[in-house]
């Protein structure tokens, strides 16, 4: 089992829509949890971290499952300029971030 | 501020060549980090440096070789290029390491190895 899995998708939702993609995670110690964004054939960059107590920004909410050792996130009012790769990323127990392979969004017009 | 910044932005190789690839950073972080990125996998750690004077092992560390040659700069060599590493890598900084801030990545370098 791979430490952060994620459905590789593509996601392919029309422009307004609500679209939501989970990560699942293997380290039942990890404590820091974070949503990057990557932009075809560029760099990741950090959208949110992701607090015990969820966290939104904008359309944009983020949770996290303890118990289920998920976190989720939420794209309200989905813009075309949201297509993208979204990275979930775990500290892991030796201080390193371990990345999944991401989920693809497309938004259509 | 240009943030991050790698050299080359593309490169092809002949197998058993070397290079380096170089990685600068100008927003005072302690942190450095090399990641590679390939199909279907999430970045893998390559080698980092949790502050200037220090590097260490990733999960990939094979074939690789770094030098933090100051608070800036951080670089990563390889010495006998393999189809293997074939692969984008991607220089990082964070202010500090253990996993709880931001990092900040560079436009990365595509390099294939033929």
């Amino acid at each position: 089992r791979k430490e952060v899995e994620q459905d590789p998708g593509p996601f392919n939702v029309p422009e307004g829509a609500t679209v939501a993609f989970n990560c699942t995670y293997s380290n039942s110690a990890s404590q820091s949890f974070f949503w990057y964004r990557q932009d075809c054939r560029k760099e990741p960059k950090l959208l949110m971290s992701v607090y015990s107590s969820g966290n939104e920004d904008g359309r944009f909410t983020a949770q996290l499952n303890r118990a289920s050792q998920y976190i989720s996130l939420l794209i309200r009012d989905s813009k075309l300029s949201d297509s993208a790769t979204y990275l979930c990323v775990v500290k892991g127990s030796n201080y390193q971030l371990i990345w999944g392979a991401g989920t693809k969004l497309i938004i259509k017009p | 501020n240009a943030g991050v910044t790698q050299t080359p932005k593309f490169q092809v190789l002949k197998t058993g060549q070397s290079m380096t690839l170089q990685c600068a950073q100008d927003m005072n972080h302690n942190s450095m980090y090399w990641y590679r990125q390939d199909p279907g996998m999430g970045l893998r750690l390559i080698y980092y440096s949790a502050s200037e004077g220090t590097t260490d092992k990733g999960e990939v560390p094979n074939g690789y070789n770094v030098s933090r040659l100051n608070k800036r700069e951080f670089s990563l060599r390889l010495e006998s290029a393999a189809p293997s590493q074939t692969s984008v890598y991607f220089c990082a900084s964070s202010k500090l390491a253990g996993g709880t801030h931001e990092q900040f990545f560079g436009p990365g370098t595509r390099l294939t190895v033929l």
